[in-house]
């Protein structure tokens, strides 16, 4: 399972862009690269993934460079109600996987 | 509307006692997961199951046990309950048997404190 790492806390405010890189630098070949958000008290919701190049959602875009060792996730002009905690998963499509979620960006939004 | 649904939601038990968390989803998925979440950990897979009669081990399964005897239901089982085992615990489902990578839905959580 690749190791991910993506900044521990950010900061933003109302209304601007926010990326949010993670680095994967041992991705294997059939890995996927998935985002969830999580608000406090509840379970985690599925953003975007993505396998390279861009994929983009109604939330947000998930841009893979061509070596795929590293992903940014992008939110366009953020409010308020996307101050949450953000995990990149990097995973297989088959079992005996410990998909793991990491501890995540801590992303504050200030009005 | 389909749900994925757990309980209790929140549960303070003793040392030694077994306890049993609910999990229950009306996707009709076929893939289930128990997690739980400690600061500083981030979320780490306890069991997961692919299907009916089919249950494995995760990243912490110590202490712990599942069984699937049908589509809906994952329960989790703290044999004998610890302090450590006190912790935010999240159930979640997928389609797509045998694939981690599909989206997981995930449950309300359950917060158990062991004394």
């Amino acid at each position: 399972l690749a190791k991910t790492t993506q900044p521990i806390s950010m900061d933003s405010y109302e209304g601007q862009e926010v990326n949010i890189t993670c680095s994967h630098n041992n991705i294997a070949t059939n890995d996927y690269i998935t985002w969830y958000q999580q608000f406090p008290s509840q379970g985690p919701r599925f953003i975007i993934q993505g396998y390279k190049t861009k994929v983009t959602n109604e939330v947000a875009s998930l841009f893979i460079p061509a070596d795929r060792k590293s992903s940014t996730l992008s939110l366009p002009r953020v409010s308020l109600s996307d101050t949450a905690v953000y995990y990149c998963l990097v995973v297989g499509n088959f079992g005996n996987e410990k998909l793991t979620f990491g501890t995540g960006t801590r992303l504050t939004i200030i009005p | 509307d389909a749900e994925i649904t757990q309980s209790p939601r929140h549960k303070i038990t003793e040392t030694g006692r077994q306890v049993t968390l609910a999990c229950h989803q009306t996707w009709n998925h076929n893939n289930m997961f128990w997690y739980r979440q400690d600061l500083g950990h981030g979320l780490r897979l306890i069991h997961y199951s692919y299907g009916v009669q089919d249950t494995n081990k995760g990243e912490v399964s110590d202490g712990y046990s599942v069984s699937r005897s049908n589509t809906e239901d994952l329960p989790l089982t703290l044999e004998s309950a610890a302090s450590s085992q006190t912790s935010v615990y999240f159930c979640a489902s997928s389609e797509h048997r045998g694939s981690m990578r599909n989206e997981q839905f995930f449950g309300p959580g359950t917060r158990l404190t062991v004394l």
